[in-house]
């Protein structure tokens, strides 16, 4: 079982438009990161949240932490062909020292 | 993600050989996690170690795989006798403590191919 349950796996939309990518678990996160992963490479660190109802905004994502620290979701605002690839979101639950992954959304924002 | 240094950047063994995987953390950077990844998958955790000790391994399989993080050195994860299973991207992650907030830090990974 997955402990962080991405959805979309795969989004495919075109540019301009807007999309929302949610991670979900039934388990209390810590913390929960985002990254971004082009193929071929590592992943790339977006984001932390920490704080339940955390909104954090980078140019076009925006990030937020639900309240009750057990999701997050990934809003893309006027989706570009550069915002193509895989996004990860991470987490350590309370307690716990490693860094669990989701499966990832695969994202391809056609021109 | 620049700064965390896995070498080599693509292995390629025959089945039954032993592959060794390097990770040089970040400066600074006292933790190391390694994570495996299949085509079209997110990444799977194997092990996370600190300096001289591994904390959590969890991850690992229990036979042909093992993991150091010497106080001198890169960490090492080690493949013995490999399979074509084996076959996969292993990624490093490097962090300077442990923490609710503590970040890691991706390398650019080592695609490994077992013929």
């Amino acid at each position: 079982t997955q402990l962080l349950e991405q959805s979309p796996q795969f989004l495919s939309i075109q540019e301009g438009e807007n999309l929302t990518v949610y991670c979900n678990s039934s388990s209390v996160f810590s913390s929960l990161q985002w990254y971004r992963q082009e193929p071929g490479e590592g992943p790339v660190l977006l984001v932390t949240v920490v704080t339940g109802g955390e909104v954090k905004k980078l140019k076009r994502l925006t990030f937020q932490f639900g309240d009750a620290r057990k999701d997050s979701s990934l809003h893309i605002t006027a989706a570009q062909p550069g915002d193509t690839g895989l996004y990860l979101c991470a987490g350590r639950t309370q307690g716990a020292q490693k860094l669990v992954f989701g499966q990832g959304t695969r994202l391809t924002i056609n021109p | 993600n620049a700064g965390v240094m896995q070498n080599p950047r693509h292995l390629v063994r025959r089945r039954g050989q032993e592959a060794r995987l390097r990770c040089s953390p970040m400066k600074g950077h006292s933790h190391v996690y390694w994570y495996r990844q299949l085509p079209e998958e997110g990444l799977k955790f194997m092990v996370y170690l600190q300096k001289e000790n591994i904390i959590d391994e969890s991850g690992m399989p229990k036979e042909r795989f093992s993991a150091e993080f010497p106080k001198e050195g890169p960490s090492i994860l080690r493949i013995q006798q490999v399979v074509r299973g084996d076959s996969a991207a292993y990624f490093c992650a490097s962090s300077p403590q442990q923490g609710r907030n503590t970040e890691a830090f991706f390398g650019q990974g080592t695609r490994l191919t077992v013929v």
